[in-house]
């Protein structure tokens, strides 16, 4: 059972341009939700997260909007750069009264920056 | 520069045979997932643990796969014997369960295995 979908499965958006990335979720104990962004040939990092108590959030460039009574998140990127060229994985945990208990990963949106 | 790290980063076996990947955690760390990543899967999680206690290995086969931290400073994860459909990057990561703002992960850089 994949308890967190993610959408597109890749993406190539002109430099500049909006990246957009969706993902959804089915379990509603979920109370954690980050992305992580993943070059070729190293492990992933966490980029930015949010907890469901907010409806967004921005680092920069990068924005997560969330919402909570559709079970679904996504990640913006603002004038989206050849370097924001990665795969990147939502996720989503039950974080209690523990901070990193098991993220369940998104399956990655490969995204491609072109000039 | 703290990291976690992960041997080998690449290993090319034959099926039948075992192998074994170590992880180095990151000082102070207590939490250790490990994690596999192929195309069609995304990332699976294996197995993890908490204060060196497996706490969940439901996402690997028991027949075949395990997952141990004979140390603070040291996890392995051992298959076999192994399957070409073991071929895919395993990645170690790990964490501080009480690392209630962040709740960071930080993973190493794999392992690539190959099983002919």
């Amino acid at each position: 059972q994949q308890q967190v979908k993610q959408s597109p499965q890749s993406l190539i958006v002109q430099k500049g341009g909006i990246s957009i990335i969706n993902c959804a979720y089915e379990n509603t104990a979920f109370d954690y939700f980050p992305w992580y962004q993943q070059f070729p040939g190293k492990g992933p990092a966490l980029l930015i997260a949010i907890r469901p108590d907010v409806s967004e959030k921005k680092e920069g460039r990068f924005t997560i909007s969330f919402n909570k009574s559709a079970k679904q998140f996504s990640l913006h990127i603002m004038d989206s750069q050849p370097g924001d060229s990665a795969t990147y994985f939502c996720a989503a945990s039950i974080r209690s009264n523990f901070g990193n208990e098991k993220l369940t990963f998104g399956t990655g949106t490969r995204l491609t920056i072109i000039p | 520069d703290a990291r976690v790290t992960q041997t080998p980063r690449h290993k090319v076996t034959e099926m039948g045979q075992e192998v074994t990947m170590r992880c180095q955690p990151i000082l102070g760390h207590n939490t250790v997932f490990w994690y596999r990543q192929t195309m069609m899967q995304g990332l699976e999680l294996l197995a993890y643990f908490r204060n060196r206690a497996p706490l969940d290995d439901s996402g690997m086969p028991k027949d075949r796969f395990s997952a141990e931290m004979p140390d603070a400073t040291l996890a392995t994860l051992k298959i076999q014997p192994s399957e070409p459909r073991d071929s895919a990057v395993y990645f170690c990561a790990s964490g501080f369960s009480l690392d209630t703002i962040t709740g960071e992960l930080f993973f190493g850089e794999g392992s690539r295995l190959t099983v002919l």
